[in-house]
Formats: structure tokens, C-alpha cells, sequence
């Protein structure tokens, strides 16, 4: 199995300041996902993070407000930038080890 | 209307009880994963299924491909199983990233 984790696990920010999630696998992994999950809701795909090349965006999400690193096959940061209260959300990140999935706890996130 | 389709969307029961929870789905698949969220935020893969069933300690996970319908059952449920109940599917052979139900809150009541 792998074993993801998230720092921070939660944190409370300001209107218009960023804040950079960082996500740790424990094995190496070809492609590692970020989701969010706002309140209530399920989870949606923010994009693929790809290691060696730019990460791959879904629908409604971009680069400039979703900046995402992938410097080794163990490692991601989500940066979630110029934060509105509309932000607040859990954001997770999940990976794929012999065909299981696998997510971090999360990091909730709460926008004033 | 969302690709994929889960109910009911908050089940309360008794302890002991036969527990059932669907998820329908509209668009061509290569697997159908079932996950549980604890209310901390924590989610854990339960299955991942393909065809037929797959059984796991109390835990059942049924596939129909033909009518694109899931279901998890949960035979003598107990509090601990209390939770959301997530089905999320894999759109593409190979694509790992998922489409996600709305999911079930699940309480179990001693």
C-alpha cells in the first residue's frame, strides 16, 4: 500500500493571501491528483499533477489561481492563490498504487 | 444531471440492520470504486470493481455493467460503519483520476 500525507492538515487565511499545500507519497507514483471538496459537496478534479511537465487542468480550474509543482515522484504542492472566502474547502490529494487508490487527510481550509 | 448518481443521499438505521446503497452511472467505464470518508476528512478505497462482486469482511460490492449500476450493501451494521459513502468511477482504460458521486451519509444509531 502507500501511505499519502498533507501538511498543513488545516489552516485559516486571510481574503486575497495564498497558501501552498504540500503532499508526500511514500512510494513512487507516475501521477498524483489534487481535489477539492467545498462543503457538502463531493469531490472535484482540479487537476493531474505530472512529474517532469506542467500539471493538466480540468474544467474551471487554472494555473494562475491552482499553481501545482511536481519536482520527484514522491512530492506535490498546491498553491491556492488570491484566496475569497469562496475557496474554503478540504483539498485532497490522491494517487494511484498497484491499481488502489489512495488519498491524504485532506487539508481544510477556511477563507475570512 | 451528474454522470454519476448515488441514493438515497443520507440513510439512518439501527444497529444490525441490512444496509444498501446505490450508485448509477451514464457514461462508459473501466472500473467503479467505492470509498468511505470518516468525518474527519479521511478517505479510504473499500472496492474497485470491474464485473461481478467483490465481498470484504461485511461489506459487498455488486456490479451490473449492462444496466451501469452499482450497489454496496453492509450486512450487520454496527456505529462504526457510520460515514460517507462515495462512488466515483474511471472513465478511460488506465485513467486513474476519478468522476465522483455526491455521495451517502451513513449513520448507524446503537
Amino acid at each position: 500500500s502507500a501511505v499519502i500525507s498533507q501538511k498543513p492538515s488545516r489552516d485559516i487565511c486571510q481574503r486575497g493571501t495564498s497558501l501552498t499545500i504540500q503532499c508526500q507519497v511514500d512510494s513512487q507514483v507516475t501521477m498524483m491528483f489534487w481535489y477539492r471538496q467545498q462543503p457538502g459537496q463531493s469531490l472535484t478534479l482540479i487537476a493531474t499533477a505530472n512529474q517532469g511537465s506542467e500539471a493538466t487542468y480540468e474544467s474551471g480550474f487554472v494555473i494562475d489561481k491552482f499553481p501545482i509543482s511536481r519536482p520527484n515522484l514522491t512530492f506535490s504542492t498546491l498553491t491556492v492563490s488570491n484566496m475569497s472566502p469562496e475557496d474554503s474547502s478540504i483539498y485532497l490529494c490522491s494517487s494511484v498504487f498497484y491499481n488502489e487508490q489512495f488519498f491524504g487527510p485532506g487539508t481544510r481550509l477556511t477563507v475570512l | 444531471k451528474n454522470e454519476v448518481e448515488q441514493s438515497p443521499q443520507n440513510l439512518t438505521a439501527q444497529e444490525g440492520e441490512f444496509i444498501t446503497i446505490n450508485c448509477s452511472y451514464s457514461v462508459g467505464i473501466s472500473a467503479l470504486h467505492w470509498l468511505q470518508q470518516h468525518p474527519g476528512g479521511g478517505i479510504v478505497s473499500l472496492f474497485m470493481l470491474s464485473s461481478g462482486k467483490k465481498k470484504h469482511g461485511r461489506l459487498i460490492a455488486t456490479i451490473n455493467i449492462q444496466e451501469k449500476h452499482s450497489s454496496l450493501h453492509i450486512t450487520a451494521s454496527h456505529p462504526r460503519d457510520s460515514a460517507v459513502y462515495i462512488c466515483a468511477v474511471s472513465r478511460y482504460q488506465g485513467a486513474q483520476k476519478l468522476v465522483f458521486g455526491q455521495g451517502t451519509r451513513l449513520t448507524i444509531n446503537p
